[in-house]
């Protein structure tokens, strides 16, 4: 059974920031993995999705990197904006095209 | 193009009553993922259709809970004589046709459902 566990819980940072956040998963036969967004009473937006074949992948300020033998993802955000304040997900996919997601981190940038 | 239409976005009924959420999925995907959000929980996997066929539904309550997604409409999620513990963010998700692994899974806002 998939576990995913992210790292930190919560994180508040000043604009600006570079910062990363942790994803690890115990089942590494995984097809992709995707981040998300979710911002309070909204739904999930996806952010970048890995294939398992897939190093890293990245999107604007966004960059995301997978080790799937080790069972880890990082989401790396540069320069991060009051704009990125979000709970932010981590989901491998595994067979059944099911995503198993983690708890998240809750992040805070300040102004 | 529209996104995942979510439908609707709060529901309340009682205990014993029954809960109908509506999900229609981005133009032109044909596969469908069902997720639940408990308070203070992650999201959980629920059941994964295609057009008139389910293809995993692993992760449904053994009872009381049913999905279905028609050639014709929406896909829906049926939870009969519900209980305070089916109160609950209920997500729907849809991706292409196209082999699903290689495919992001798109989110509607969900339907918080609370249960008197």
């Amino acid at each position: 059974k998939q576990e995913v566990t992210q790292i930190p819980a919560a994180l508040s940072v000043p604009e600006g920031e570079n910062l990363v956040l942790n994803c690890s998963f115990t089942d590494s036969a995984i097809y992709n993995l995707q981040w998300f967004r979710q911002d309070p009473g909204k739904g999930l937006t996806s952010l970048l999705l890995i294939q398992s074949s897939q190093r890293e992948q990245t999107s604007g300020r966004l960059n995301a990197s997978l080790d799937k033998s080790s069972g880890r993802s990082t989401l790396y955000i540069a320069a991060s904006q009051p704009g990125d304040s979000a709970t932010y997900l981590c989901a491998p996919e595994g067979s059944g095209s099911r995503l198993t997601f983690g708890e998240g981190t809750q992040l805070t940038v300040n102004p | 193009n529209a996104g995942v239409m979510q439908n609707p976005r709060h529901l309340v009924r009682r205990r014993g009553q029954e809960a109908r959420l509506r999900c229609s999925p981005m133009k032109g995907h044909s596969h469908v993922y069902w997720y639940r959000q408990l308070p203070e929980e992650g999201l959980k996997f629920m059941v994964y259709l295609q057009k008139e066929n389910i293809i995993d539904e692993s992760g449904m309550p053994k009872e009381r809970f049913s999905a279905e997604f028609p050639k014709e409409g929406p896909s829906i999620l049926r939870i009969q004589q519900v209980v305070r513990g089916d109160s609950a963010a209920y997500f729907c998700a849809s991706s292409p046709p196209q082999d699903p692994r290689n495919q992001p899974q798109h989110f509607g806002d969900g339907t918080r459902l609370s249960i008197l």
